[in-house]
């Protein structure tokens, strides 16, 4: 089993409907999670953070983290063909002295 | 505030010779880690430094060492190159050690032929 896993994709959504992006981590003990967005030939970006269950929303983004099922998620209100990228959900591991280990990444269409 | 900066931003070089990549963090931040990224394996850690100190490592082979300086910045370095180091290769800066936001920077490009 990967330590972080995400959907393959690539998912493709019509611009304006509501794009949900899914991640599984293997490792209990973890605390912090991360989405990031990545462009084609562009660097990751920081998007959201999340620290405790439940969701956390900025702006048309919301981070929802369960822990006892391992499960993280990203939803994207009101999708914009801007939003096509890759997102990687990152997850800082306890195990292996504590790193932060990144998933394969899905990636997002948003069609107009 | 300046973000993170690398140098160079592409690199080519021939099998066996050796690279030396440069990353400077964002002001005030102290942990630099570094990443390696390839379409086949995607983002995969190499290592983090803070205070001037390896506090964390991927399992990549001892070809690849780093170092940082008392201001913060990292370099890292490839010595005996092989084909398979073609890759993007990625610094993020964050606050404190154990502080996980990470901020990535551009990247360098390298190409091993």
């Amino acid at each position: 089993q990967k330590e972080v896993e995400q959907n393959s994709g690539p998912l493709s959504v019509p611009e304006g409907a509501i794009a949900s992006l899914n991640c599984t981590y293997s490792d209990r003990g973890s605390q912090s999670f991360f989405w990031y967005r990545q462009y084609s030939g562009k660097s990751p970006e920081l998007i959201m953070s999340i620290y405790s269950n439940g969701d956390k929303e900025d702006g048309r983004f919301t981070a929802q983290l369960n822990k006892a099922s391992q499960y993280v998620s990203l939803l994207i209100r009101d999708s914009q063909p801007s939003d096509s990228a890759t997102y990687l959900c990152a997850v800082h591991t306890v195990n292996q002295g504590g790193k932060l280990i990144f998933g394969q990444g899905t990636e997002l269409s948003v069609k107009p | 505030k300046a973000g993170v900066t690398q140098t160079p931003r592409y690199l080519i070089k021939t099998r066996g010779q050796q690279v030396t990549l440069s990353c400077s963090p964002i002001s005030g931040h102290r942990s630099v880690s570094w990443y390696q990224q390839t379409p086949g394996q995607g983002l995969q850690f190499l290592f983090e430094y803070f205070s001037e100190t390896q506090r964390n490592k991927g399992n990549f082979p001892g070809r690849f060492s780093g170092r940082q300086f008392s201001n913060s910045r990292s370099e890292m370095n490839v010595s005996t190159l092989e084909l398979g180091d073609s890759a993007l290769y990625l610094c993020a800066s964050s606050l404190e050690q154990g502080y996980y936001e990470q901020y990535f920077g551009p990247g360098t490009r390298l190409t091993v032929t």
